[in-house]
């Protein structure tokens, strides 16, 4: 069965420094998201991603995000500056539809849980 | 987008069906009903989807009223591996943003 790989799997880094979470979406998906869900808490939406732009952010996602599609396989999550309240698993989803008529089922990667000391 | 509610946590039996009902009093009407599944530092899988009435799949039942204002997830016979949280989620249409609640947690006993 087809899924989601991301990597790593967790990362330790110091507050201020920059960090860059990797998806490899699968492979017929056209629509990519990433999601964090903090320690015994919601999954909280961060943005969605198609055609090399991104669709929609939500509030969380400030300047010091950015998501990118490097190639035609990695989708990419970078953090610039990290702050102790990024410490979070975060989630890398692809979909092959778009919202629609069903909307299109999300499938999740297993996470990269980032720990900022 | 439609707010959910569900209730915080549920216990359950192994062998036991399991009714978790989710209430969505503003649903819109091009909105669907779906189900995750979330097991501890997994990511959320998908469970089940519907509109109206009723669907069924290997793993789940979904039951939408007429009003759609709620729904229920029926999983027959749980097992101590059904052990995980449940989103309900509303939407659909124009938008890809999926907006989880805070789920349900079902733990399932020996």
């Amino acid at each position: 069965e087809p899924e989601v790989t991301q990597t790593p799997s967790h990362q330790v880094t110091q507050m201020g420094q920059e960090v860059i979470l990797r998806c490899v979406p699968i492979s017929n998906h056209l629509y990519f998201y990433w999601y964090r869900q903090i320690l015994g808490q919601k999954v909280e939406f961060l943005v969605s991603f198609y055609n090399n732009e991104i669709s929609e952010k939500s509030e969380i996602f400030d300047d010091q995000f950015s998501v990118e599609r490097p190639d035609g396989s990695n989708f990419t999550l970078k953090i610039r500056s990290t702050k102790l309240e990024d410490s979070a698993m975060y989630f890398c989803a692809s979909s092959a539809l778009l919202g629609g008529d069903p909307p299109g089922e999300l499938f999740f990667g297993e996470g990269s849980r980032l720990t900022v000391l | 987008l439609a707010k959910t509610t569900q209730p915080i946590s549920m216990d359950s039996y192994e062998g036991q069906e399991v009714n978790i009902t989710c209430s969505h009093n503003n649903i819109a009407t091009n909105d669907y009903i779906t189900w995750y599944q979330q097991f501890p530092s997994q990511g959320p899988r998908f469970i089940i989807q519907g509109y109206k009435t009723k669907v069924t799949n290997e793993v789940a039942s979904l039951f939408i009223p007429a009003d759609r204002k709620s729904s229920t997830l029926s999983l027959p016979r749980v097992s101590l591996s059904d052990t995980a949280v449940y989103y309900c989620l509303v939407g659909g249409g124009a938008t890809n943003k999926l907006i989880f609640g805070t789920g349900t947690l079902l733990a399932v006993q020996p």
